[in-house]
């Protein structure tokens, strides 16, 4: 069964660093992956999806990227602002969804 | 552009007692459709997929069951809630099984007393 692993858990970062979020999954097998924002008690709001035959997506000032033969995705946030404060979530499809449990981000003013 | 819709936003309710959510899709035809749980501290369990009218799969053995009664409407129901039913219930849409997008609704937040 498809396990997917989110590290770290928790993040709090100051306004404008950069980060890196990691998504690890245990079957390379997978045809797409897909980050995901949530904020508290909202549903999920979709940010990049990665084919499985790509490497990377961009969208503002987040970059995806996709590693499928060791099993890993990061996702990039660049001069992190405040309103990037939420959780984030991966998701690799074979037959259906298999989700991380999230990095809570915290950017501190 | 599409909508994904969910109802009721929050609801308490007693053990024992019948439940029926309901998650209407806009702007898209014939829609794959999600029901997901999402419990605290835990990621997302998926429930129940529907590929078309009638046609559900379930996931994971529960006392919970799904419908698709049109197109774009899914109902996630149960005969007799739990305590362990609470949690916070996603819907969500893909226009195709494989190598699409998914997309979610606000959620309902059910609290079972």
């Amino acid at each position: 069964k498809q396990e997917v692993t989110q590290i770290p858990a928790a993040l709090s970062v100051p306004e404008g660093e950069n980060l890196v979020l990691n998504c690890s999954f245990t079957d390379s097998a997978i045809y797409n992956l897909q980050w995901f924002r949530q904020d508290p008690g909202k549903g999920l709001t979709s940010l990049l999806l990665i084919q499985s035959s790509q490497r990377e997506q961009t969208s503002g000032r987040l970059n995806a990227s996709l590693d499928k033969s060791s099993g890993r995705s990061t996702l990039y946030i660049a001069a992190s602002q405040p309103g990037d404060s939420a959780t984030y979530l991966c998701a690799v499809r074979r037959n259906q969804f298999y989700f991380g449990t999230g990095t809570s981000l915290t950017v501190i003013p | 552009s599409q909508t994904i819709h969910q109802w009721p936003a929050t609801l308490v309710q007693p053990v024992g007692s019948p439940l029926s959510l309901e998650c209407t899709v806009e702007g898209t035809s014939n829609p794959n459709l999600y029901w997901y749980r999402q419990a605290a501290g835990r990621g997302l369990q998926l429930l129940f997929y529907s590929v078309g009218i009638g046609q559900i799969s379930s996931e994971v053995p529960q006392n919970l069951s799904a419908s698709r009664p049109q197109d774009r409407q899914f109902i996630l129901s149960s005969k007799k809630l739990l305590l362990s039913d609470s949690g916070f219930y996603l819907c969500a849409w893909s226009a195709g099984p494989v190598g699409y997008e998914q997309y979610f609704g606000p959620g309902t937040r059910l609290t079972v007393t």
